[in-house]
């Protein structure tokens, strides 16, 4: 089984502040690694899928950088709204069947 | 609207009972995923199915079983011999290796 890790496993910031957390998970058989957002009473929902050593995605505030060799993902969010409020999991896929190993999540809590 | 409807929402369930959690798609979409959350830990994946008619068993199988008579369904029995059966469910389907789809998620609790 497949270890990934995110950090901080829970964040506080003020309204209008920028944040990001981390995810590391072992950088062998990388297939790729997806970041979802789970609002509470919603299911989660897919934010990037990235493949590629150096892949930057962005949508709105939210950004996600990747380094594959090193074995970690940044996500980011510019100027947090309240509505940011959610459980941010990342997910690896790895080696033949690329099934996805998920983290245990960073809860986010914007203060208004 | 195309998407995961999962039934129950929530559901009790006494200790040596066999429970039946629904899972339905109509996103076409060739695979479909259980999983298991518990407090503070990662969704852990109890079983898989990439075809109709084929699955197989995640990290977490042990007391579930599953199956997959039509591309649209992918049912999870929680059966007497899992011993820690409360827990959240998510069920989940994807297109090959795309991005997962989920459902609302069924809460099972054993008195």
């Amino acid at each position: 089984i497949l270890n990934v890790e995110q950090s901080p496993q829970s964040l506080h910031v003020q309204e209008g502040d920028s944040t990001n957390f981390t995810c590391s998970f072992p950088s062998s058989n990388f297939y790729a690694l997806h970041w979802y957002r789970w609002e509470t009473a919603k299911s989660p929902e897919a934010l990037f899928v990235m493949t590629l050593n150096g892949d930057e995605k962005k949508k709105g505030r939210i950004s996600a950088t990747l380094n594959t060799k090193e074995g970690y993902s940044y996500l980011y969010i510019k100027g947090s709204q309240p509505e940011d409020s959610a459980t941010y999991l990342c997910a690896l896929g790895a080696g033949t069947a690329r099934q996805l190993t998920f983290g245990s999540g960073t809860q986010l809590t914007v203060l208004p | 609207d195309g998407g995961i409807t999962q039934s129950p929402k929530y559901l009790f369930r006494k200790e040596g009972q066999n429970v039946t959690l629904s899972c339905e798609q109509n996103l076409n979409h060739d695979a479909m995923y259980w999983y298991r959350q518990d407090p503070g830990q990662g969704l852990r994946l109890i079983y898989y199915s990439q075809i109709v008619n084929d699955f197989q068993k995640g990290d977490i199988a042990e007391g579930y079983s599953v199956s997959r008579e039509k591309k649209e369904s992918f049912p999870l029995t929680v059966t007497s011999a899992q011993k820690n059966p409360t827990a959240f469910y998510l069920c989940a389907s994807g297109a090959g290796a795309n991005v997962l789809t989920f459902g609302a998620g069924s809460r099972l609790t054993v008195l």
